[in-house]
């Protein structure tokens, strides 16, 4: 099955700073790469997501860049909020999407 | 609103007590999902369904059972629960092809003592 890491589990920034989670996978059929963000007490929520044919995707504050022959895709945040602050995960997935293998997560915190 | 529901959110139980947990979503999704969320752990897949009448165990099925009866339900049942079974658990959902998109519910917060 799918292996996945996400470092870093924990991330503090000052608010307006940058912030970036990786995520490094082993399957190599996997070709779909979301990123959830969960806030306090709420299900996970897809905030983007790339294929693998793509190399970068931003969507306003948030990107996502791919680089599938070293196995790791990476989420950025620019001007960091206090919004922002919440969990991150990512789930690199395959075409039948079967079965999802989630990273352990990262704590963002950003302080005002 | 398209959503997934979960009943209950909260449940306190003791061990050996047979529970279920209800999911239900109104998107007409086809696949749907049980995770448990730990600390530390992330998110693993507990049963997913394709479909009507087909399911397929996750990463740690033990403990657990489903049934997919009708596209929209999913419920998660624990037919003798342990205290390792104390945990957050969430039903997701997605279109079939659209599988990396997964609707999740609010979550049910399950203590067995």
């Amino acid at each position: 099955g799918e292996n996945v890491e996400q470092h870093p589990s924990t991330l503090s920034v000052q608010e307006g700073d940058s912030a970036v989670i990786k995520c490094t996978y082993s399957d190599s059929a996997s070709n779909y790469f979301p990123w959830y963000k969960q806030e306090l007490g709420k299900g996970p929520q897809l905030i983007i997501d790339i294929r693998s044919n793509v190399g970068e995707k931003k969507d306003q504050r948030i990107a996502v860049t791919l680089n599938k022959t070293a196995k790791h895709f990476s989420l950025h945040i620019t001007e960091t909020q206090p919004e922002d602050s919440a969990v991150y995960f990512c789930a690199p997935v395959g075409d039948s999407a079967r079965q999802l293998t989630f990273g352990s997560g990262t704590q963002l915190t950003v302080l005002p | 609103e398209a959503q997934v529901t979960q009943n209950p959110r909260y449940l306190i139980t003791v061990t050996g007590k047979k529970l279920t947990v209800t999911c239900s979503q109104n998107m007409n999704h086809e696949y749907m999902s049980w995770y448990r969320q730990d600390p530390g752990l992330g998110l693993r897949q507990i049963y997913y369904s394709m479909n009507v009448e087909v399911t397929d165990k996750g990463d740690v099925p033990e403990g657990y059972k489903v049934s997919r009866k009708e596209k929209r339900n999913f419920p998660l049942i624990l037919e003798s629960p342990s205290p390792n079974q104390t945990s957050l658990y969430f039903c997701a959902s997605s279109l079939r092809s659209r599988g990396y998109e997964q609707y999740f519910g609010p979550g049910t917060r399950l203590t067995v003592t």
